[in-house]
């Protein structure tokens, strides 16, 4: 089964930038996508298909993917950027994964 | 606007069974693939199975095949998901999901607690 991996924590400052990895064997090779999850609410797409973002998502977030690593780019994180993100491939043997999820802090 | 509101979740013993509907609104429910995901107390998300349009095709994460039926009535634009032999670990807040074009979940409900215990 193809598994996604994620650090359990990234602390990030305010104003500062938050990077989030996501790692997979040769998960350049597929699509992900990105879901914001704050504590009681449910998931929200925040960006798919790599680097595309839905309508209404900030600019301040963005991805990108290449070889064996995806990543979750927070420009200029505020306060209200602190939650649990997840990413997410779709692959033929595993059908929909999910990666492990990263706890965001804002310090 | 899209809309996904989940019922029927509850407390159920083991062995029990559960039922349940997810009502979609705001967008055209006859076009979309959708799915379920769970999440279990204080753990990550799991999809859980999906369902093609016109419902000629499903798929289930292992650990519910056999156990798990998905369904929809696209005349009531509404998903079901019906659960049988139920375990403590299917424990969890079940999601409805609408699935975009290349296989993301783009629009979730509120999610409905589903918990197995004696």
């Amino acid at each position: 089964s193809y598994v996604l991996t994620q650090p359990p924590s990234v602390s990030v400052a305010p104003g500062q930038t938050a990077r989030i990895t996501c790692g997979g064997n040769n998960i350049g090779s597929k699509s992900v996508h990105w879901y914001q999850q704050k504590p009681g609410q449910a998931p929200v797409l925040v960006v798919y298909d790599d680097s595309d973002r839905p309508s209404g998502i900030p600019e301040r977030f963005s991805g990108s993917n290449s070889g064996n690593t995806a990543t979750l780019t927070i420009s200029r994180v505020e306060a209200g950027d602190e939650a649990d993100y997840y990413c997410q491939v779709w692959d033929s043997s595993s059908d929909y994964v999910f990666g492990t999820g990263t706890k965001v802090t804002v310090l | 606007e899209v809309q996904l509101v989940e019922s029927g979740g509850g407390l159920v013993q083991p062995g029990g069974s559960l039922r349940l509907s997810c009502a979609a609104s705001g967008f055209t429910f006859s076009s979309y693939w959708m799915s379920w995901v769970r999440q279990a107390p204080g753990k990550g998300l799991e999809w859980v199975a999906n369902i093609k349009q016109d419902g000629s095709e499903k798929y289930y994460v292992d650990s519910v095949k056999g156990r798990f039926t998905i369904s929809r009535d696209n005349a009531k634009n509404s998903l079901y998901l019906q659960m049988n032999s139920l375990r403590a670990e299917d424990t969890a807040v079940y999601y409805c999901a609408r699935v975009g074009g290349s296989s993301h979940f783009d629009y979730w409900g509120q999610g409905t607690l589903v918990t197995v215990s004696s």
